[in-house]
């Protein structure tokens, strides 16, 4: 039961230029959608999120892309900088009932200097 | 800022004792949940707690499986008989309320089952 798919395990970049992580759903009552940053030894980090209604979403370095028709959302992080190093995880939810959230398996962000 | 606690940090157990496993959600949180990530899988949902019910388990939240908000702070997930297969992270987090996607969770305690 794979709703939420992280195709890429690993992505690694240079320090200032763009990052660009991707997720797929296949469920297309998915109505929010969420990124999450997880450093070894820690829990997920919420770090930025967007409604199904909008299909962009910004936050200082980070922004999130929906394209619902495609059933896939991305990450930017722009420029990228060695403290973004860390698992991404894409994450959806549907309104009402738990709100709980679906996981993808997650992608390696290594930002080098 | 506010944040989830969880203790312990690290549980080690053999298989078939139980384990209380403790989260301190953030305080005017009013939505609670348990996940797990064995080694190198997803992330996966266990339970949901709301209003001091279950609102939602997951298939992998069988009658070996509990959780308990025993008082205004604490909110404890027990494994009655543990597997081989239990071991895994378990993750805490909370919510604020509905419509509030953002789930707040803790550093997690990795449950080691020998």
């Amino acid at each position: 039961d794979q709703q939420v798919k992280q195709n890429s395990p690993s992505l690694s970049v240079q320090e200032g230029r763009i990052s660009i992580l991707n997720c797929d759903y296949t469920n297309s009552m998915f109505d929010y959608f969420l990124w999450y940053k997880k450093y070894p030894a820690e829990g997920p980090t919420f770090l930025i999120s967007i409604s199904s209604i909008k299909d962009k979403n910004e936050d200082g370095r980070f922004t999130v892309f929906l394209n619902k028709s495609a059933k896939h959302l991305s990450l930017h992080i722009v420029p990228s900088q060695p403290g973004d190093s860390a698992v991404y995880f894409c994450a959806a939810s549907l309104q009402g009932g738990s709100e709980k959230l679906v996981f993808g398996k997650g992608m390696k962000l290594t930002v080098n200097p | 800022e506010p944040e989830v606690t969880q203790t312990p940090s690290h549980q080690v157990t053999q298989m078939g004792q139980e384990v209380i496993l403790r989260c301190v959600p953030i305080s005017n949180h009013l939505y609670f949940y348990w996940y797990r990530q064995i080694l190198g899988q997803k992330v996966e949902f266990l339970v949901s707690f709301y209003n001091n019910e279950i609102s939602e388990k997951s298939e992998i939240f069988d009658d070996q499986f509990s959780v308990e908000r025993p008082d205004g702070s604490n909110f404890t997930l027990k494994i009655r008989s543990t597997k081989l297969e239990d071991s895994a992270m378990y993750f805490c987090a909370s919510k604020p309320g509905q419509g509030n996607y953002e789930q707040y969770f803790g550093p997690g305690t990795r449950l080691t089952v020998t």
